[in-house]
């Protein structure tokens, strides 16, 4: 295993279509986070899961945004009825989750353009 | 709630030489980690260095190196010896327990090495 993965790596899309992405996080790790980063801005944080239970979400992450990660292995986040506002890099990390400090390792990003 | 603030959107540094990349924190948690990553153009989060909150000493990992000044709440990197391979941006980031173990991102700064 050699990281975390992301798919697709770009997404080109029309507004109010949906789209979805796939992280595949390191094996074992426990913590999936996904973040957004937009233009000229550090990456803002999304939602996290610890296993399978999706523990905490941003105010972000309105509810045409829907975030899965079935069995606690790969990541899913949906995104409904796209809006030119959600072009940005989706970024995903996973750590193992044994100490609260523990690094965040992050996976390419995938890249949206909303038309 | 947690803050990062970097305020060099950029910076130039001639190749062998070192440079600081500056970083200030906000936080009311006693207990929290630093982060210092870097993001060539092709997107991925790179993990360069971890500063706990607790930790005696500035935090060191080859070429890199914190400066952290718990008094000042600053936590500046030093890079020693530029590499051309070095140009890329770069994010401070905090995370502190009891939150999920989400990073808070400041807005980067982008270091280009020069000959």
């Amino acid at each position: 295993d050699t990281g975390v993965s992301q798919d697709p790596r770009h997404k080109i899309t029309k507004r109010g279509q949906n789209v979805t992405f796939r992280c595949d996080p390191i094996s074992e790790h426990n913590r999936l986070y996904w973040y957004r980063q937009t233009l000229g801005q550090g990456p803002e944080f999304l939602t996290y899961f610890q296993n399978e239970a999706q523990l905490e979400k941003s105010r972000l992450l309105s509810d045409r945004f829907s975030a899965e990660r079935p069995k606690g292995s790969f990541s899913t986040l949906e995104i409904q009825r796209t809006e030119q506002g959600d072009s940005a890099m989706y970024l995903c990390a996973s750590t193992p989750g044994v100490s609260q400090l523990d690094e965040q390792f992050f996976g390419p990003g995938t890249r949206l353009t909303v038309l | 709630a947690q803050k990062i603030t970097q305020t060099q959107p950029g910076m130039f540094v001639q190749e062998k030489e070192a440079v600081t990349l500056d970083c200030t924190y906000d936080t009311s948690d006693p207990s929290y980690g630093l982060f210092w990553y870097k993001q060539p153009s092709s997107g991925e989060m790179i993990f360069l260095i971890y500063q706990g909150s607790y930790d005696q000493q500035n935090a060191t990992e080859g070429r890199y190196s914190l400066n952290f000044q718990k008094a000042r709440k600053s936590a500046n990197l030093v890079i020693s010896a530029s590499q051309l391979g070095d140009s890329a941006m770069y994010f401070c980031a905090m995370r502190a327990p009891g939150t999920a173990s989400k990073l808070t991102f400041g807005t980067g700064t982008r270091l280009q090495v020069t000959l």
